[in-house]
């Protein structure tokens, strides 16, 4: 089983949806969790992390985290264009200091 | 401008050559990772430096060799690479190297074994 898993996609939206990207992470003890959006080309940048259930907004972009359940999803509001990329999911996992372990990430096209 | 600088940004060398990749960050942390990054399949985690110590070698071949001077600056040293190396290598670095902060990432350096 993977650590951090993630629907490799694509996942295609018109403009102006609301696109949810999903991921589910094997180890229940994690406490940390991060969105980075990765365009062709370049590094990951990170979008926002989240250590709480719940929601977390900031602008467009809404951090769900669902520990009992063992998801956490990234909502893009209005979605643009320029949102097209692949989003990285990232965990720490426990058991050790730096256990940040990567999905394979989500390609995302909004389509004008 | 990312915060943190990685050179060259493309490097194409022989299985027998020997090279090196630096990274520098510009944010003021004390972590510094380095990850190497290959098509389909998720970012690897190879080294981890906290402070300047090794904290991480996940058990990453020999002919892989990092150096961490200062808290500012890393390499990663290259010698006698497989093609199955060719990748990309991404640098990054956070606050402290606890791995429950967020993570600043270089632009990367792209990596082919002829």
């Amino acid at each position: 089983q993977k650590e951090v898993e993630q629907n490799s996609g694509p996942l295609s939206v018109p403009e102006g949806a609301i696109a949810s990207l999903n991921c589910t992470y094997s180890d229940r003890g994690s406490q940390s969790f991060f969105w980075y959006r990765q365009y062709s080309g370049k590094s990951p940048e990170l979008i926002m992390f989240i250590y709480s259930n719940g929601d977390k907004e900031d602008g467009r972009f809404t951090a769900q985290l669902n520990k009992a359940s063992q998801y956490v999803s990234l909502l893009i509001r209005d979605s643009q264009p320029s949102d097209s990329a692949t989003y990285l999911c990232a965990v720490k996992l426990e058991g050790g200091a730096n256990n940040l372990f990567f999905g394979t990430g989500t390609r995302l096209t909004v389509i004008p | 401008e990312t915060g943190v600088t990685q050179t060259p940004r493309h490097l194409v060398m022989g299985m027998t050559n020997k090279k090196s990749l630096k990274c520098e960050q510009h944010l003021g942390h004390n972590a510094m990772y380095w990850y190497k990054q290959s098509a389909k399949k998720p970012l690897e985690l190879m080294f981890v430096y906290n402070f300047k110590e090794q904290t991480e070698n996940n058990s990453v071949p020999s002919r892989f060799s990092p150096e961490c001077p200062n808290s500012s600056h890393l390499f990663l040293h290259l010698h006698t690479l497989q093609p199955e190396d060719s990748a990309l290598y991404l640098c990054a670095s956070s606050p402290t190297g606890t791995g429950d902060q967020p993570q600043h990432f270089g632009d990367g350096t792209r990596l082919s074994i002829l």
